[in-house]
């Protein structure tokens, strides 16, 4: 069945860095384009970035823009998100999700990422 | 980026039907009839419900349904059941290419 699995979540200090994976199996995964989308605490959905199934195109939440990079590996299945320059904002749970064209259609459990100092 | 407008909550009894609306712009909900929805149980991931306004994935409830009027769309469960209650969250393509989410609905089955 189709699978997404993230890994990478911590904690860190403001000002530092992380990068997430998720692992895909259980579909053709350099056909489809993924997305990251986060949840703080105890609120709702927010939208990260999308990447194309071909990593040519990429595309931002204003909040990340500049700071948060996703890129892909087709030949290792996986997702990535490089996030530079943390802020407490960041705090969230991290889920990839794959791209069904115009929707989310599967979804991993997501990671949790705490910055704080 | 200005996050799609939904109700904090609704409420129904089992049996009843509710509805969720979301509002958003002439750039996002109103240009595309790209509209998702969302249902997140407490500690899981969120499962998509409705897909292309009114589309139901394979294996999702007929009891789901949704509409889209200028730049609101709707979500309604029908003969509601005490699994329906969850947060709901829609979502739109918009015309930055990006994917904007609304606020979220808390739906307590009475």
């Amino acid at each position: 069945q189709v699978q997404l699995v993230e890994s990478g979540g911590g904690v860190v200090q403001p000002g530092r860095s992380l990068r997430l994976s998720c692992a895909a199996s259980g579909f053709t995964f350099s056909s489809d384009g993924l997305h990251w989308v986060r949840q703080a605490p105890g609120k709702g959905l927010e939208w990260v970035a999308v990447i194309s199934y071909d990593g040519s195109s990429k595309y931002y939440a204003d909040s990340v823009k500049g700071r948060f990079t996703i890129s892909r590996d087709n030949s290792k299945n996986t997702l990535f998100l490089q996030m530079n320059s943390l802020i407490s904002e960041d705090t969230a749970v991290y889920y990839c999700a794959k791209d069904g064209f115009t929707s989310m259609d599967v979804w991993g459990q997501g990671t949790t990422v705490t910055v704080s100092s | 980026q200005s996050a799609l407008t939904q109700p904090a909550s609704v409420s129904g009894s089992p049996g009843q039907s509710i509805t969720i609306s979301c509002t958003g712009t002439s750039s996002d909900v109103g240009r595309y009839n790209y509209v998702s929805w969302y249902q997140q149980h407490p500690g899981k991931a969120p499962k998509l419900m409705i897909y292309d306004v009114s589309n139901r994935p394979s294996g999702v409830s007929n009891r789901f349904s949704g509409s889209k009027s200028g730049n609101t769309a709707s979500l309604t469960v029908s003969g509601l059941q005490a699994e329906d209650e969850a947060d709901y969250y829609c979502s739109s393509y918009t015309s930055s290419s990006t994917r904007v989410f609304g606020g979220g609905t808390k739906l307590t089955v009475l």
